[in-house]
């Protein structure tokens, strides 16, 4: 029930693409929902994150998307540029807990 | 912009020796944490640590794992008796706020490879 499932585990982008990545949940408590960049060598970085009580949260060419009903969130990258090529991990917590619970990751590559 | 330092960035150990990692987490946080990953999986939660006491942790964070502030701007993970399934990048991090899941800055990480 802590598991947050991430798919797809790979995805190749045009750039100027949609890049669209998604994480479903099972628990909910969680009530936090952050996206991480991270690229190799590095450690994951912050890049965007929403709380339930909205269904979409957009900053620049980034966007979240979240169903509450469905238990679903989705990460959106518009106009994906090779900048952008790195791994993304959706994330979530509780407002009772400290820890974060991470989805298994995606490796986007945007090809030119 | 402030960042969550770690040392050394990669160490390799044999089976069985004790291996410290080290971080200095952000001057004004409160909070600290210890990830892993092992290499191509998910990212997984270890440990938090608040006023100078465990505040949480899983289940991979047994009593061959310890963490300790030794000083005002340290923060350390050691593994006593290191296994070859303990190789892995560690990540720790820090936040002001300790719960939620907010504000943590990780650092780079060390990759541990034990022989």
């Amino acid at each position: 029930q802590q598991q947050v499932k991430q798919s797809p585990q790979s995805l190749i982008v045009q750039k100027g693409g949609i890049s669209i990545i998604n994480c479903a949940y099972e628990n909910t408590a969680f009530d936090y929902f952050p996206w991480y960049q991270q690229f190799p060598g590095k450690g994951p970085a912050l890049l965007i994150a929403i709380r339930p009580d909205v269904s979409e949260k957009k900053e620049g060419r980034f966007t979240i998307s979240f169903n509450k009903s469905a238990k679903q969130f989705s990460l959106h990258i518009m106009d994906s540029q090779p900048g952008d090529s790195a791994t993304y991990f959706c994330a979530a917590s509780t407002d009772t807990a400290s820890k974060l619970t991470f989805g298994t990751g995606t490796r986007l590559q945007v090809t030119l | 912009e402030p960042e969550v330092t770690q040392t050394p960035s990669h160490q390799v150990t044999q089976m069985g020796q004790e291996v410290i990692l080290r971080c200095v987490p952000i001057s004004n946080h409160l909070y600290f944490y210890w990830y892993r990953q092992i290499l191509g999986q998910k990212v997984e939660f270890l440990v938090s640590f608040y006023n100078n006491e465990i505040s949480e942790k899983s289940e991979i964070f047994d009593d061959q794992f310890s963490v300790e502030r030794p000083d005002g701007s340290n923060f350390t993970l050691k593994i006593r008796s290191t296994k070859l399934e303990d190789s892995a990048m560690y990540f720790c991090a820090s936040s002001y706020f300790g719960t939620g899941g907010y504000g943590y800055t990780f650092g780079s990480g060390t990759r541990l490879t034990v022989v």
